[in-house]
């Protein structure tokens, strides 16, 4: 069970857009569409802000979007704004009933 | 209001064990499949193990295979992990979370467990 991966941390501007990659393997991100992203403020337990690589929750900002290709997830967000800055990790259905989460990305809004 | 609450954590020794509760309300907690995350501290989020609605099917990370098990009360709502032969390494906060979407949609706000001698 390797952990998926992710850039350690982007970054962009207010109104600017930024992409969070996370990638897999066959037999996790490319295997079904069970990725999950979610965002965690600081103190915080971690909020589901997609789920079946690209639906959002009932709540969670049009600003945030998701998307696969091949073994490769991708959470978008558009429009950036203070309050995105956080923490981001992806998550994944693996093998055996088990799951398998990327190892964070920090976003810094500039 | 829907609601998670962890408790059960604490200061242990290494090789003891402790039992972990989550208690559920505000839905209906039969419906739903239960997680356990931990986080160990400044560090990412770590999947450790999940358990079917029905207790028909559970899962586990290689790291815990073994050591934890995985238990739910429908009757109670709540969820449990026992925690045997703890490890430095398992030194975390240690989050719950209902999943009905294959994704984990709610988490409490987690008990601390850390072990030292």
């Amino acid at each position: 069970q390797s952990a998926l991966t992710q850039p350690a941390s982007v970054s962009g501007s207010p109104g600017q857009s930024i992409t969070i990659s996370c990638t897999g393997a066959s037999s996790d991100v490319g295997n079904d569409n069970l990725v999950s992203w979610y965002q965690q403020h600081p103190g915080k337990a971690p909020k589901l802000i997609i789920f079946e690589v690209s639906k959002r929750p009932s709540g969670v900002s049009n600003r945030f979007s998701g998307s696969k290709s091949g073994n490769t997830a991708s959470l978008t967000i558009s429009g950036l704004q203070a309050e995105d800055e956080s923490v981001y990790y992806c998550c994944s259905y693996a093998h055996n009933n088990t799951r398998v989460f990327g190892g964070g990305t920090q976003l810094t809004v500039l | 209001e829907v609601q998670l609450v962890e408790s059960g954590g604490g200061l242990v020794q290494p090789g003891r064990s402790l039992r972990l509760s989550c208690a559920a309300s505000g839905f209906t907690f039969e419906d739903y499949a239960m997680h356990w995350v931990r986080q160990a501290p400044g560090k990412g989020l770590e999947w450790i193990s999940t358990i079917s609605w029905n207790s028909g099917r559970t899962g586990y990370a290689d790291s815990v295979k073994g050591r934890f098990t995985i238990s739910r009360d429908n009757a109670k709502n709540s969820l449990y992990l026992q925690m045997k032969s703890l490890r430095a390494e398992d030194t975390a906060l240690y989050y719950c979370a209902s999943d009905q979407t294959n994704a984990l949609e709610m988490w409490g706000q987690g008990t601390m467990v850390s072990v030292s001698s």
